[in-house]
C-alpha cells in the first residue's frame, strides 16, 4: 500500500495563477482532509470531505476550493494564487469521521507563491 | 471548541537524557488526544493517542504520555532520547462526539544533541 500520496512535491507560482494539489489513497477511507502548515501555527484545517462528493469548510478555507468525485482522491484547489498561500500542504485520510479515529497524512506538497 | 498549548516551541537535549514535552489542553467536553511526530521533510505519524481507559498511554519508539483530566494536560515523555528522535512534535485534540476535526497545536522542535 502507498497509502496517502500528494503530487505534486514542489511548486512555484506567480500571484495570481491556478493550479490543483493531488490528493490520494488507497485504504479506502471515507474522511479526507487538506491542512496547511505554517511556521509557529501548527497544522490548520482548510476543507474536508466525509464522503465522495462531499466537501466542508474548515478552520481557513478562504481562497481555495476542493472536490471529491471518486472516493481515493481529494483536490485542492488554489484559482487566484496569492503570496499568504506559501505554505506546506498536507493531505490526510481516515477510515471514519469520528474524532478518536488516526489520520494518515501525505507527505506534502510545498507550494511557494512569488 | 478544544484548544490545544504547547508552551515550548523548541527543546534542546542531549542524547541518552530524558525528554518531556508539555502539552495542555482546554474543552468543555471529554476529548481524544493524540501526539503526531513529523521527520524532516516527511508527513505527520501517529505516536500515540489516548482514547479512554489508563491513563498512561504508550507509543511507537519509546514514547509515553500520561493524560491528567484534573490539570487538562497530555504531555509526552521518553526516558533516554536518541539522534533519530530528532523531529517536530504536534499535539492534538478532537472532541468525544461525531466530530471530524483535529485541533493541533503549534508543535515542539525536538533538537537532540550529540
Amino acid at each position: 500500500n502507498a497509502g496517502v500520496t500528494q503530487t505534486p512535491k514542489f511548486r512555484v507560482l506567480k500571484t495570481g495563477q491556478s493550479m490543483t494539489l493531488l490528493c490520494a489513497q488507497d485504504m479506502n477511507h471515507e474522511y479526507m482532509y487538506w491542512y496547511r502548515q505554517d511556521p509557529g501555527m501548527g497544522l490548520r484545517l482548510i476543507h474536508y470531505s466525509v464522503g465522495e462528493g462531499t466537501t466542508a469548510k474548515g478552520e481557513v478555507p478562504d481562497g481555495y476550493n476542493v472536490s471529491r468525485l471518486k472516493k481515493q482522491n481529494f483536490l485542492l484547489g488554489l484559482e487566484s494564487a496569492a503570496p499568504s498561500q506559501t505554505s506546506v500542504y498536507f493531505c490526510a485520510s481516515s477510515s471514519l469521521g469520528r474524532g478518536r479515529e488516526t489520520q494518515y497524512f501525505g507527505p506534502g506538497t510545498r507550494l511557494l507563491v512569488l | 471548541a478544544q484548544s490545544v498549548t504547547q508552551l515550548d516551541s523548541q527543546v534542546p537535549v542531549f542524547e541518552e537524557a530524558p525528554v518531556e514535552l508539555r502539552c495542555n489542553y482546554s474543552s468543555s467536553v471529554s476529548v481524544y488526544l493524540f501526539w503526531y511526530v513529523q521527520y524532516p521533510n516527511q508527513g505527520l505519524q501517529l505516536l500515540l493517542k489516548y482514547l479512554s481507559g489508563s491513563t498512561l498511554v504508550k507509543g511507537i519508539n519509546g514514547f509515553e504520555a500520561e493524560f491528567n483530566k484534573s490539570q487538562t494536560s497530555f504531555h509526552l515523555r521518553k526516558p533516554s532520547v536518541h539522534i533519530s528522535d530528532t523531529a517536530e512534535y504536534f499535539c492534538a485534540v478532537s472532541m468525544d462526539f461525531g466530530n471530524e476535526k483535529l485541533t493541533f497545536g503549534t508543535g515542539t522542535r525536538l533538537t537532540i544533541i550529540p
